[in-house]
């Protein structure tokens, strides 16, 4: 069936990176978008950019400009989130999802939750 | 950024009544290809976001059809005709016509 697994959770120190992983199965990797939300505890959905599988092509919010970066392996139909520079508030649980605006393709990773502690 | 307002913010039902869930945007939703890009999605506790509604009124695969959308421009609404007790979660308006994409608040549906 369609799912994205994505790697497990992670504790950092503030200032490092975090790479979160993202692997698809069950339908064609390169045929739609990697979006990436985050989730901070107890509060809402919040979008940071997506990939474009099939030519790596990347769109970020521009609050996340500088510090994100989203890549794919397609040999591995796996996408990938870095986040560097973690502060507190970057605690939270990141989802990926392979989103189609114009037909019912919606799968969402089951989530991964970064903690950023000194 | 599109601002997404959403009410009420707690929704607390009866089993087997209808519930509303309103959906405001600060701008038009109706992109320059004629189409409006408004999803709702469900998040249960402890689960992951599904989307139930693409483009104001699709339902996604296997979504029942007890959940409707309607609207235009900048007002949605998000429709459940009787409530069952796996509806429990927080439902999301989400704009994708507009850059960056953004979501709404969250409408917390519990029951009574």
């Amino acid at each position: 069936q369609v799912q994205l697994v994505q790697s497990g959770a992670e504790v950092k120190k503030p200032g490092a990176s975090v790479n979160v992983s993202c692997k698809a199965s069950g339908y064609t990797f390169t045929a739609y978008y990697i979006h990436w939300v985050r989730q901070a505890p107890g509060q809402g959905l919040e979008w940071m950019g997506w990939i474009n599988p099939n030519r790596g092509g990347t769109r970020y919010a521009q609050k996340f400009q500088g510090r994100v970066t989203m890549t794919r392996d397609t040999s591995i139909s796996t996408a990938y989130m870095e986040l560097r520079n973690l502060n507190s508030d970057d605690s939270a649980v990141y989802f990926c999802a392979s989103l189609d605006s114009t037909t019912n393709h919606d799968c969402w990773g089951q989530g991964t939750l970064v903690t950023v502690s000194s | 950024d599109v601002v997404m307002t959403q009410s009420p913010l707690s929704l607390p039902v009866t089993l087997g009544q209808p519930a509303s869930i309103s959906c405001r945007s600060s701008q038009s939703l109706v992109y320059s290809d004629g189409n409006t890009y408004l999803n709702w999605f469900q998040q249960r506790p402890g689960q992951s976001p599904r989307r139930l509604i693409y483009k104001v009124s699709n339902r996604d695969s296997g979504v029942p059809d007890r959940f409707s959308g309607s609207g235009s421009a900048t007002d949605f609404t998000l429709k459940i005709s009787r409530v069952e007790a796996e509806d429990v979660g927080v439902y999301y308006c989400m704009q994708g016509t507009h850059w960056p994409p953004t979501f709404g608040q969250g409408t917390k549906v519990e029951i009574k």
